[in-house]
């Protein structure tokens, strides 16, 4: 079974600021990983995934994550936070890419101006 | 190119009554996958369609059923509804056909369901 934890129900970064949001999974097999955000009253929108290959992730909106496998992890960062960035955002696992997603809780990003 | 739309976006419902939630895929998917998104947590699977056929289903009862038609778009169905049925419905769209790695889930806005 897949298991997805994510540190942190709620996360407040001043705008400009790094954002830093963790995730770390439980798999038994090679996961493909990804962030999903989702606005107020909005379903979810993909930010990036992380398959094979290159550990670094790059996505939209200036994020990005890094799969490290000795740390079952694959935080999410920005470098600047923008106002624009508050929203939900889910950590997710599955087993071959189009399977079934295994979300974490969700962390509630707050941009304080 | 539409993405996934569902239908209706908002909906109110009594305890014991029956409901039918509906999702059209994004162009060129075939496969259909369902989740229940409670307040304050993340989606839960239900079940995934493909080939008119339910292929995975996730840890929901069998008040909760599905179908696919021949031109991939499906319907959820919920039947004598909970209290606790209260939740967004999210659809999600994907194609078998990409090779491995490469496929993109997509989901909808998403079905409000409120049970009172």
């Amino acid at each position: 079974a897949q298991s997805v934890t994510q540190l942190g129900s709620h996360v407040s970064v001043s705008e400009g600021a790094l954002v830093l949001l963790r995730c770390n999974y439980s798999s038994s097999v090679p996961p493909y990983l990804f962030w999903y955000v989702q606005y107020p009253n909005q379903g979810l929108q993909l930010l990036l995934k992380y398959t094979t290959g290159a550990t670094l992730v790059k996505g939209i909106n200036g994020f990005e994550a890094e799969f490290k496998k000795s740390e079952t992890s694959f935080h999410l960062t920005k470098p600047s936070a923008h106002m624009s960035d508050a929203a939900e955002y889910f950590c997710a696992v599955s087993q071959f890419g189009n399977e079934k997603l295994t979300f974490g809780t969700g962390t509630r990003l707050t941009i304080i101006p | 190119d539409a993405g996934v739309t569902q239908s209706p976006t908002h909906l109110i419902k009594t305890r014991g009554q029956q409901v039918t939630l509906r999702c059209s895929p994004k162009s060129g998917h075939d496969t259909v996958s369902w989740y229940q998104q409670a307040l304050g947590q993340g989606p839960q699977f239900i079940f995934q369609y493909y080939e008119e056929e339910e292929r995975q289903r996730g840890n929901f009862p069998d008040r909760f059923s599905g179908h696919q038609f021949p031109n991939y778009s499906s319907e959820l169905n919920v039947n004598a509804l909970l209290l606790g049925d209260s939740a967004l419905y999210l659809c999600a769209s994907s194609s078998r056909f990409v090779a491995e790695g490469g496929n993109t889930i997509y989901f909808g806005e998403g079905s409000w369901l409120t049970v009172v």
